[in-house]
């Protein structure tokens, strides 16, 4: 099964609110990274947390990670129109080489 | 420049056909990849090439044929598709291939959009 596997939910909210997303995942990770993927397009690369860290901030996210609950969250502050998207989360095995094991994404829409 | 770019941007085969998908990087990256993704669902690492070499292939079947030319270019050589293999490709490289997981982003591209008849 997939390494990282976000709550199965699709979110719908109005512009100015937060989002939060969360992920879960199976076994030890080297990192989690959080994708943003617009409309079958390519994906973006958002954030990289990594394993020994707990929080980190980009602008208007703000990532956790839990390793003792294998978990991570992904919180956008002040949405816009354009955070609308699939948002993806994908780790880094600890014992492999640099294979992303994504999971099976969040549909984020942003109303105006 | 932190582009990846892919070509063809969309491509229609018959199942007898042969195309090639390709796929260009500047950034002096030395690990690339080769992902498929169905609608609604996440990247399925396909292949992935360090220093030029294969390194990782998902057990994909033959009918595709994954060559990188050079630490810039990776191609996907389509030959005998089924209409199931329909799907958006996506390339991707990093820096260093796995060497230090933790701060090796993939950079994907923009995709190349595949329906087999």
């Amino acid at each position: 099964s997939q390494q990282g596997e976000e709550d199965p939910q699709a979110l719908s909210i109005q512009e100015g609110e937060n989002a939060t997303m969360n992920c879960s995942y199976k076994t030890s990770i080297n990192n989690l990274q959080w994708y943003r993927q617009n409309s079958g397009r390519g994906l973006v690369h958002l954030i990289l947390i990594r394993s020994n860290e707990r929080e980190k901030h980009s602008g208007r996210l703000r990532v956790t990670l839990d390793t003792s609950k294998k978990s991570s969250s992904l919180l956008i502050t002040a949405s816009r129109a354009a955070d609308t998207a699939s948002y993806f989360c994908a780790t880094v095995a600890s014992y492999g080489n640099n294979r992303l094991a994504f999971g099976k994404g969040n549909q984020v829409v942003v109303i105006p | 420049d932190t582009e990846v770019t892919q070509t063809p941007k969309h491509l229609v085969m018959g199942m007898t056909n042969k195309k090639s998908l390709k796929c260009e990087q500047h950034m002096g990256h030395r690990a690339m990849y080769w992902y498929k993704q169905k609608a609604k669902k996440p990247p399925e690492l396909m292949f992935v090439y360090s220093y030029e070499k294969l390194s990782i292939n998902e057990s994909v079947p033959s009918r595709f044929s994954p060559e990188c030319p050079n630490s810039s270019l990776l191609n996907l050589h389509l030959h005998a598709l089924q209409p199931e293999d329909s799907a958006l490709y996506l390339c991707a490289s990093s820096q260093e291939g796995g060497r230090d997981p933790h701060t090796d982003t993939q950079y994907f591209g923009p995709g190349t959009r595949l329906t087999v008849l």
